[in-house]
């Protein structure tokens, strides 16, 4: 079965700090993988696909199939990046009609002044 | 209002009540997803519509009931529930089929169970 971790439930840094949430996964497939974001009282959606190959809000993340990661990579944080992070991981569901996520536990960001 | 909305918002209910939630997407989409968030879980996904069948339950008690009238709309309906069952609990919609598929989701509805 599928899982995804993320090791760090919190995650604190200084304004301008680099930062990186980490994610990892396990899946015998080709893995699709996302980064969610929630901001403070707002809805989850999606920061980025690591299918696109895009950066988004100056985020990056790039999969290493060899060490089954997904990490997500800001070099210059700002305040407003703080948030909850979801790494997600999108398979296949049992019939193979559709395909559903999976999520890890979130890792909460908060970036100080 | 336009994506995916949720009522109510917050729900507060006895053991013995019934309720339903409600989810409208207004983005053409064909499937439909209900999502549990508790406070120390990753989210968990409940049920999955694709064109109004559903293709997926996780496992899911059976005092969960849900209901897709349309592509549009999703219903989860609510009995006999237990304290343990308080949590967030979020819809989401996307365009099954697609390779850059991306998942929307609602606001979500705070549910409290007494």
């Amino acid at each position: 079965a599928q899982r995804v971790t993320q090791p760090e439930k919190l995650l604190s840094v200084f304004k301008g700090a680099p930062v990186e949430l980490k994610c990892n996964y396990s899946y015998s497939g080709s893995p699709e993988l996302f980064w969610y974001v929630q901001y403070s009282r707002q809805r989850l959606q999606l920061l980025l696909r690591h299918i696109s190959r895009e950066s988004i809000k100056g985020f990056t993340a790039d999969l290493n199939k060899g060490e089954t990661s997904f990490h997500l990579k800001k070099p210059f944080a700002q305040e407003e990046d703080s948030a909850m992070y979801y790494c997600a991981l999108r398979v296949r569901n049992s019939g193979g009609s559709n395909y559903k996520l999976t999520f890890g536990k979130g890792t909460l960001l908060t970036v100080n002044p | 209002e336009t994506g995916v909305t949720q009522t109510p918002r917050h729900l507060v209910m006895g053991m013995t009540n019934k309720k339903s939630l409600k989810c409208e997407q207004h983005l053409g989409h064909n499937a439909m997803y209900w999502y549990k968030q508790s406070a120390k879980k990753p989210l968990e996904l409940m049920f999955v519509y694709s064109l109004e069948e559903r293709v997926e339950n996780n496992s899911v008690p059976s005092r969960f009931s849900p209901e897709c009238p349309n592509s549009s709309h999703l219903f989860l309906h609510l009995h006999t529930l237990q304290p343990e069952d308080s949590a967030l609990y979020l819809c989401a919609s996307s365009q099954d089929g697609g390779e850059q598929e991306t998942q929307y989701f609602g606001p979500g509805t705070r549910l409290l169970v007494l």
